[in-house]
């Protein structure tokens, strides 16, 4: 059974920097490894996603760096925003199609 | 990515009552669809895999015939909670993986609240 740990749990960051969130996992499967955002009272929605045999993926705003060896993975805000402000998931696989979701962090971006 | 809806997005109901809670994948066909639970200020918990034409699976722990899953087509599957609880007031979300696709992507939710 995959196991992940998130971290940090809060995250507080003023306007304009850096976010950043990390999340550890077990098993190794070849399959993608994301992360969610989520507002209150609304599902998650999927932030970025990122295959195990690339080290680096950017989005805009949002990067996530993949360490396979190290088994971790964090993803990276930049210049964050108060509408950035949710609850981050990162999240690994397990199993066909299935995932293991982290612990979640809520980050408060600072007017 | 994929839209996902879900309904109803709230419901309140008496303990001892069944409540349904429907789930559509609107623009892609989901053979798979996945069924997670969460508690306030809590992770997303895997209920079970949702599979249309057979049976779901579910996860260690959930109760099966507590929580009824049927996938009658690729866009549909529904959860029915029975004999609903109050400690079954949580958070009911779904999400389909279209194929092809490399993540899940999540419905709205539905709160659920059992008095």
């Amino acid at each position: 059974q995959q196991q992940v740990k998130q971290s940090p749990q809060s995250l507080i960051v003023q306007k304009g920097g850096i976010s950043i969130i990390n999340c550890a996992y077990e098993n190794t499967a070849f399959d993608y490894f994301p992360w969610y955002q989520q507002f209150p009272g609304k599902g998650p929605a999927l932030l970025i996603a990122i295959r195990p045999d690339v080290s680096e993926k950017k989005e805009g705003r949002f990067t996530i760096s993949f360490n396979k060896s190290a088994k971790q993975f964090s993803l990276h805000i930049m210049d964050s925003q108060p509408g950035d402000s949710a609850t981050y998931f990162c999240a690994a696989p397990s199993g066909t199609y299935k995932y293991i979701f982290g612990t979640g962090t809520r980050l408060k971006v600072l007017a | 990515g994929a839209v996902v809806s879900q309904h109803p997005s709230w419901v309140i109901c008496k303990s001892g009552t069944s409540v349904k809670i429907e789930c559509r994948s609107l623009d892609f066909q989901a053979t798979t669809m996945f069924w997670y639970r969460q508690f306030p200020k809590q992770s997303l918990m895997l209920m079970a895999t949702s599979n249309e034409g057979s049976k779901a699976t579910y996860e260690q722990g959930v109760e099966k015939d507590k929580f009824l899953i049927n996938h009658a087509s690729l866009t549909l599957s529904t959860l029915t909670v029975t004999s609903a609880h109050p400690e079954d007031s949580s958070f009911y979300i779904c999400s389909v993986r279209p194929a092809g696709m490399g993540t899940q992507y999540f419905g709205p939710g539905t709160r659920l609240l059992v008095l």
